[in-house]
Formats: structure tokens, C-alpha cells, sequence
């Protein structure tokens, strides 16, 4: 079974950037993926912030951009700040319309 | 702004069965289709089932299937997951996700003797 990777934890200085990924077990990640990202926190429902690979969702400060780097996806977070603390989940779409979260990143501002 | 409010859950005992539902003030506007999610406590997120929005097409976890169906009803604007034959790992917040974007708060399930 494909088994979608992130890092378990990153820690990143307030004002840096930051850059999360998620791969996947059989191979590359492509746009063919169709990758999300979202976070949360504890006792909330998910909040997706990036959809498609690219699209940030209305709402989501510019801070947070996605990509493909190096046959994984990613997310950057440019000029992290206090309240970007949480654990952020990848999603990604495996083909037969059958879609994978990761295990999620821990992201420690400090 | 859109609105997706899950209800149903409970506690069942082992083998039982529930049905959740899903209701969206937008569900027939979906780009692509609607899933279930749920997350276990202390765990991650894991994604349950699809219904796609073009052809009603249906798939499921390996860990759901055969037990679990998904479905809608669009003059009631919502969605619907039947579970049957649960079991304790089925414990779980679950939400609703259409078009895995737009979330609902979660309802929780518990599958307890």
C-alpha cells in the first residue's frame, strides 16, 4: 500500500522560512497528485490552506505557497510567525480516486 | 459563507451500526466531490470515503470496505455515510470535506461494549 511521507517535526525561527514536504512511497509526486495541505490544531476540524499543488485557498495569508520540489511535494512558509505553530497534513490524491494524508509535520515556532 | 455541519454520531456497541450525515448549504456546488475523513483519537486524519460529484461514483478505504457506503442527496443538500459491522477501530471524530477544502466541525463516533 502507498504510504505518503512527511518529516515528524521541524522547528523554524519566527520571520524565517520553512519548507515541509511530502513524498510518497512508490515514486515522485507530480501536479498529477493533486497535493493539499492543511493544519490543525487541537480540538478544531483541519484547515486546508493549499489545494491542487498551487492554489492557496481564500482566506490563507501568502506566507503559505506549495509547490513540487525534487519529486516531492512542499510547502513553504515564508516569514513564519507564533500563531504557525501546529501540525500541518499533506493529502494526496493515489489514483482510482483514492486519496492519502501523510502522518503530518509538528512545526515548532520558536 | 458556506456551512457543513455533520450529525449522526454516537455510541454504538461493537458490530452495531450508525448512519452520519452531512449537511452543505453549497453540496451541489462541489468541483469535484465530497469525502468522509475521520481521525482517531490522538492520530491523524485518514480518509474514509469519495462519492465524485460527475458520475456518483463511490470509493472507500480498505479498512471500510465492505462495511461502509457513502451517498447523497441533492435536493437535501447532504451526504450521508452508513456504517455497518463496526468495530472498536472505527472510533473516531468524523468529518465531511467537500472537495477536501471546505470542512465540517467533525462529529464523533464511538464503537464501545
Amino acid at each position: 500500500q502507498t504510504v505518503v511521507t512527511q518529516e515528524p517535526s521541524l522547528s523554524v525561527s519566527p520571520g524565517a522560512t520553512v519548507t515541509l514536504t511530502c513524498g510518497l512511497s512508490s515514486g515522485s509526486v507530480s501536479t498529477n497528485n493533486y497535493a493539499g495541505w492543511c493544519r490543525q490544531t487541537p480540538g478544531q476540524a483541519p484547515r486546508t490552506l493549499i489545494g491542487n499543488t498551487y492554489t492557496r485557498i481564500s482566506g490563507v495569508p501568502d506566507r503559505f505557497s506549495g509547490s513540487i520540489l525534487e519529486n516531492k511535494a512542499a510547502l513553504t512558509i515564508t516569514g513564519a510567525q507564533a500563531d504557525d505553530e501546529s501540525i500541518y497534513y499533506c493529502i494526496l490524491y493515489v489514483g482510482g480516486d483514492i486519496w492519502r494524508f501523510g502522518g503530518g509535520t509538528r512545526l515548532t515556532v520558536l | 459563507q458556506e456551512q457543513v455541519v455533520e450529525s449522526g454520531g454516537g455510541v454504538v456497541q461493537p458490530g452495531g451500526s450508525l448512519r452520519l450525515s452531512c449537511v452543505s448549504s453549497e453540496f451541489t456546488l462541489s468541483t469535484y466531490g465530497l469525502h468522509w475523513v475521520r481521525q482517531a483519537p490522538g492520530k491523524g486524519p485518514e480518509w474514509v470515503a469519495f462519492m465524485r460529484k460527475d458520475t456518483n461514483d463511490k470509493t472507500y478505504a480498505d479498512s471500510v470496505t465492505g462495511r461502509f457506503s457513502i451517498s447523497g442527496d441533492t435536493s437535501k443538500k447532504t451526504l450521508y455515510l452508513e456504517m455497518n459491522s463496526l468495530r472498536t477501530e472505527d472510533t473516531a471524530i468524523y468529518f465531511c470535506a467537500k472537495d477536501m477544502i471546505t470542512w465540517g466541525q467533525g462529529i464523533p463516533v464511538t464503537v464501545s461494549s
